[in-house]
């Protein structure tokens, strides 16, 4: 299987928007809802932003949120803060054998 | 507070194996789906392979098939990785995840990483 395709980087100012758009194939972003967005700051665990494609683990501020459409999920930060700079991932469950999951090659948001 | 607790860094020769623990400390992880990730410097997330304790059977990631074992141990609540045949490229910091909910494919409880460095 192959990495789910994500920009290399994206920038935006405080309290601007960003979208982080993830695309896979009609074997996994596209014909499951199990995709999954992780924050990770270097030097750090990863941290569960948005899982099935949509919802927010507790704890996580409702300014981040997922969607999907075909094979391309994406992850939005409304209201944008330092913090939040950050490499961002996404992941699939990709059925090749049981528990499959397959992470996208990363996204470097910059807060300018 | 459920925590995964993992073991120190290793420095390995190639051709040798490592083996890194993750124990769930003030929980269990039972019935839930426990993953490896690793980051190699400079890299991406690279899932390796998963095991739900109750059912026992592992599965791994094709590029890993055949060089790593995933094992847990019920009694203490604790799950390893033992990754075989190193080289160089196997130098990256290793995660152990456990999933938010059964069946979610989503890890939300993370241990700390532990860097594993193949050097001659």
């Amino acid at each position: 299987q192959s990495a789910l395709t994500q920009p290399a980087s994206v920038s935006g100012s405080p309290g601007q928007s960003i979208t982080i758009s993830c695309t896979g194939t009609s074997s996994d972003v596209g014909n499951y809802k199990f995709v999954s967005w992780y924050q990770h700051h270097p030097g750090r665990a990863p941290r569960l932003m948005i899982y099935e494609g949509t919802l927010r683990p507790s704890g996580v501020s409702y300014r981040f949120s997922g969607s999907k459409s075909g094979n391309t999920a994406s992850l939005t930060i409304s209201g944008l803060q330092a913090e939040d700079e950050a490499d961002y991932y996404c992941s699939s469950y990709a059925p090749g054998s049981p528990f499959d999951v397959i992470f996208g090659g990363g996204t470097k948001l910059t807060v300018l | 507070q459920v925590r995964l607790v993992q073991s120190g860094a290793e420095v390995k020769k190639p051709g040798s194996s490592v083996k890194v623990s993750c124990k769930a400390s003030g929980g269990t992880f039972s019935r839930y789906l426990i993953t490896w990730v690793r980051q190699a410097p400079g890299e991406g997330l690279e899932w390796m392979g998963g095991i739900i304790s109750i059912y026992g059977t592992p599965t791994y990631a094709q590029k890993f098939q055949g060089r790593v074992t995933i094992t847990t141990d019920e009694s203490t609540d604790t799950a390893y990785l033992e990754l075989r045949r190193l080289t160089s490229a196997d130098t990256a910091v290793y995660y152990c995840a456990r999933e938010v909910a059964f069946g979610e494919y989503a890890f939300d409880l993370w241990g700390q990483g532990t860097m594993v460095t193949v050097s001659s």
